[in-house]
Order: C-alpha cells, then sequence, then structure tokens
C-alpha cells in the first residue's frame, strides 16, 4: 500500500513560476524525502526532512512538514524549463528501514 | 553519479521463463534494494538486503526472489515469469539504514516485458 499520496497528479506552470507539490501520509514517521525522475531514468534525491524539522531549504527547493497533519510541501522557486521531470515523496516510518513512496506529481515547466 | 549498474537494460521474455536481473553496486554500500514501477503505483518495494545472505521481503514480493552472495551484487529472480510481472525494476543501494536520515541512490533501470 502506498504510504505518500501526491497532489496534484499533474501540474503545469510557465518558467519562472513556482510550483508547490503536497504529499500526505498514513502513519508516524522518521524522515520524508522527495525524489526526482526525469523520463526514462531513475529517481535521484533531492532532500529529506526529519519528523523533528519543520522547514528545510536547499537551493531553490523549501520543503516543509506537518507531522500533526500528516503532510508535506516541496516548493520550487523560480523553476526552469529543466525542472520537467515527475516528482515523488517517500517515508520512511519511524523504527522501519524501507521507503514507502506515492504515486508522484507530474511537473511540466514550459518555457 | 553513484555506481550502479543494472542489467540488462531491456528484456523481453515469455510467460513461464525464469528471468534474473542483476544490480553491480561499486560503493560499498551496505544496503540495496528492488523496485518496480508501474504506472499509477510510484514505485513499490520487492526486497531489500542489509547485508552479505542478510534479506527481507517488500510489499510486493511474491513470485520473485533474491540473492546477496557479495557486497557489489544483488539479484533479482523472477522463477516463472508472469505478465503482471511486465514492469521497469530499479535499484537502489543506501549506505546505511534509511531511519538513520541516509538517502537512496537509483540506478537507471530495467524494463522487462512478459509477454
Amino acid at each position: 500500500s502506498q504510504q505518500g499520496e501526491e497532489d496534484p497528479q499533474a501540474l503545469s506552470i510557465q518558467e519562472g513560476e513556482n510550483a508547490t507539490m503536497n504529499c500526505s501520509y498514513k502513519t508516524s514517521i522518521n524522515n520524508l524525502q522527495w525524489y526526482r525522475q526525469n523520463s526514462g531514468r531513475g529517481l535521484v534525491h533531492l532532500i529529506l526532512i526529519r519528523s523533528n524539522e519543520r522547514e528545510k531549504h536547499s537551493g531553490r527547493l523549501r520543503v516543509t512538514l506537518d507531522t500533526s497533519k500528516k503532510s508535506s510541501s516541496l516548493l520550487i522557486t523560480a523553476s526552469r524549463a529543466a525542472d520537467t521531470a515527475s516528482y515523488f515523496c517517500a517515508t520512511v516510518e519511524r523504527y522501519g528501514n524501507k521507503l514507502v513512496f506515492g504515486a508522484g506529481t507530474i511537473l511540466r515547466v514550459k518555457s | 553519479d553513484a555506481g550502479i549498474t543494472q542489467s540488462p537494460r531491456h528484456k523481453v521474455t515469455e510467460t513461464g521463463t525464469p528471468v534474473t536481473l542483476r544490480c553491480h553496486q561499486t560503493e560499498n554500500h551496505r544496503y540495496m534494494y528492488w523496485y518496480r514501477q508501474d504506472p499509477g503505483h510510484g514505485l513499490r518495494l520487492i526486497h531489500y538486503s542489509y547485508g552479505v545472505k542478510d534479506t527481507d521481503k517488500g510489499e510486493v514480493s511474491d513470485g520473485y526472489s533474491v540473492s546477496r552472495s557479495k557486497t557489489e551484487d544483488f539479484l533479482l529472480t523472477l522463477e516463472s515469469a508472469t505478465s503482471s510481472q511486465t514492469s521497469v525494476y530499479f535499484c537502489a543501494i543506501s549506505e546505511l539504514g534509511l531511519a538513520g536520515g541516509n538517502e537512496q541512490f537509483f540506478g537507471p533501470g530495467t524494463r522487462l516485458t512478459v509477454l
């Protein structure tokens, strides 16, 4: 069963705009990770946020985590055409050692 | 890129035949994982390994077996392939356990078609 559920399933924006993707999950977690997948390629790790953190930044990425609502969001600022990809959230349960992925958000950035 | 290779990259086989996919890493990472990716499902864990000869089942392990006789190699076997196992298979590695805040590094994937 999927732990994370991303919203929206697909997002189309213009270059320079911000993109926000949301993720909800069901159980208590140790950490939550975001990955990107370019078409036909393997996944690439973007950012990790631990359960005791509320916000984290990495370059143009900002991740928030609300454990009371069991949700996270990924914000990509000043998007570029190269950001076009699928984005997945994945959770590690509190005492687990596995990543459980959501179905992903397909982001298209138009130039 | 992390040193992870998968072989073969593409394979077409027939129902009922055995298939083995190989994942090879040069990073000396302890943990290795096999996922399958299907439209609308994201990635689902099949099996993982936390050391040589140490493996455990994932979410969708039925019909699959794994072996890890060396740190660098993790094999996924479909004993008798079925059409429902048509998918893209990804191998991943992590240096340490995920609960410790470690990330996974993914291989390029193997596209398997079972006719």
